[in-house]
């Protein structure tokens, strides 16, 4: 089985940058992915990481230690349109592939 | 738009009826999941289909089935339904199984 952790929420300031920590216990992980997810919306594919280390993506980056099981999603130049869920999503199985989903950080940007 | 078509968008049913949810994945997209959110919950995973077959199933009640068509759409039936089924389902697809999926915008059922 797996397990997902993130903090619940979390705020931040418009302009600054925040990281979302994520740890996740899992047998026969094979990939983390971070979705951003609007209240009432579908959740939309931010990162996929394979491999140990730092994946960057314009205002994001996400960051995975396979050891460790641990993830972050770091975002810079905040947004007020940032203010979203941010999903932590495990990748485990071969054969019987499944995709599952911690419980999202609710980010709040404040001006 | 993410390609994944879901219908309805919105479902108001009564309680012990049953519903069909309908999901057309992104063309070429092998894999379907299909997923529960209830209100201020995760996503819980319910079933996923990979070209047709059953692949692998979550949290789902033995009064929910689904199926995947040989034109790769994908329908989630729920029966004898109860207040506590009402939720967003997402229907997601992928190319392949260890791949991004993308989500359709959901269809929201309602139990009354």
């Amino acid at each position: 089985g797996q397990n997902i952790d993130q903090p619940t929420e979390m705020t931040a300031t418009e302009g600054a940058i925040v990281q979302i920590n994520c740890t996740y216990q899992t047998s026969g992980f094979n990939g983390l992915f971070w979705y951003q997810q609007h209240a009432g919306e579908a959740p939309t594919f931010l990162s996929y990481n394979v491999l140990d280390g730092l994946e960057e993506k314009g205002r994001f980056s996400s960051f995975l230690s396979r050891s460790k099981g641990y993830s972050y999603l770091l975002l810079k130049e905040l947004q007020m349109k940032d203010s979203a869920s941010y999903l932590c999503v495990g990748g485990s199985g071969a054969g019987s592939y499944q995709l599952t989903f911690g419980k999202g950080t609710k980010l709040s940007v404040i001006p | 738009d993410s390609g994944v078509t879901q219908t309805p968008k919105h479902l108001i049913t009564a309680t012990g009826q049953r519903v069909t949810l309908r999901c057309s994945p992104r063309s070429g997209d092998l894999s379907v999941y299909w997923y529960q959110q209830s209100l201020d919950q995760g996503l819980q995973f319910l079933i996923q289909y990979y070209n047709g077959e059953e692949r692998a199933k979550g949290n789902i009640l033995e009064r929910f089935s689904a199926q995947q068509f040989p034109d790769l759409h994908s329908e989630l039936n729920l029966s004898s339904l109860e207040l506590g089924d009402s939720a967003l389902y997402f229907c997601a697809s992928s190319v392949t199984e260890n791949t991004e999926a993308f989500f359709g915008q959901g269809t929201r059922l309602t139990v009354v």
